[in-house]
């Protein structure tokens, strides 16, 4: 069982608005803007798309955002196009012994 | 930029260690602002994060894994390492090794993954 908490799957059709949100608890999420959010395609390593909550690396499109609210992050992606569809894993710091916490993961098919 | 790439054994038989070695490419291990991270996924699963080096050798692990797993940093050869005892076929899994920023925890880049078998 993930520390964090993702839906298994979330479907939208081009050109739609989808989100995935990652629940934690004051520990992680709720307590620090160290979340970060990954995609990976089937066989590839996961991407780094979003870091310290709403922050966009160099080469990411703007199409993808992330957002907190209490326990909860959120990535949206605005204008889905067959290339998104993959599965997004969201990450957080913890204050727990284990430093590091994953989502459990979460497939988006774009219909 | 920088690259990492890991390689080792793809198969170990239970009960034996598994071994595997990050080189980084691109840039210095040596670097303050990063930790140096291991990661795996089993097949059809999620991330697990599994620990991580400083470039001074501090290392953090996951408690779950903890006293299986040590992790070492090569800084002559500019590579770190994993060393996982005991192995069961629970890890049999793709291993990652990953650039983790020190303030914020974000990890990039990534290797492109080994995938290791447990089997005898």
């Amino acid at each position: 069982q993930s520390a964090l908490t993702q839906p298994a799957s979330v479907s939208g059709s081009p050109g739609q608005s989808i989100t995935i949100s990652c629940t934690g608890t004051s520990s992680d999420v709720g307590g620090y803007n160290y979340v970060s959010w990954y995609q990976q395609h089937p066989g590839k390593a996961p991407k780094l798309m979003i870091y310290e909550v709403s922050n966009r690396p160099s080469g990411v499109s703007n199409r993808f955002s992330g957002s907190k609210s209490g326990n909860t992050a959120s990535l949206t992606i605005s204008g889905l196009q067959a290339e998104d569809e993959a599965d997004y894993y969201c990450s957080s710091y913890t204050s727990s012994s284990t430093y590091v916490v994953f989502g459990g993961g979460t497939k988006l098919t774009v219909l | 930029q920088v690259q990492l790439q890991e390689s080792g054994p793809g198969l170990v038989k239970p009960s034996q260690t598994l071994s595997l070695t990050c080189t980084v490419s691109g840039g210095s291990i040596s670097s303050g602002s990063y930790y140096w991270s291991w990661i795996r996924q089993p097949a059809g699963k999620g991330l697990e994060w599994i620990g991580r080096i400083y470039t001074s050798g501090s290392t953090n692990y996951n408690p779950s894994l903890k006293s299986r797993v040590t992790i070492s940093v090569d800084t002559s050869k500019n590579q770190f390492s994993l060393k996982l005892s005991s192995v069961t076929a629970a890890d049999t899994a793709v291993y990652y090794c990953a650039r983790e920023d020190i303030a914020v925890n974000w990890f990039d880049p990534w290797g492109q993954g080994t995938l290791v078998t447990v089997s005898s």
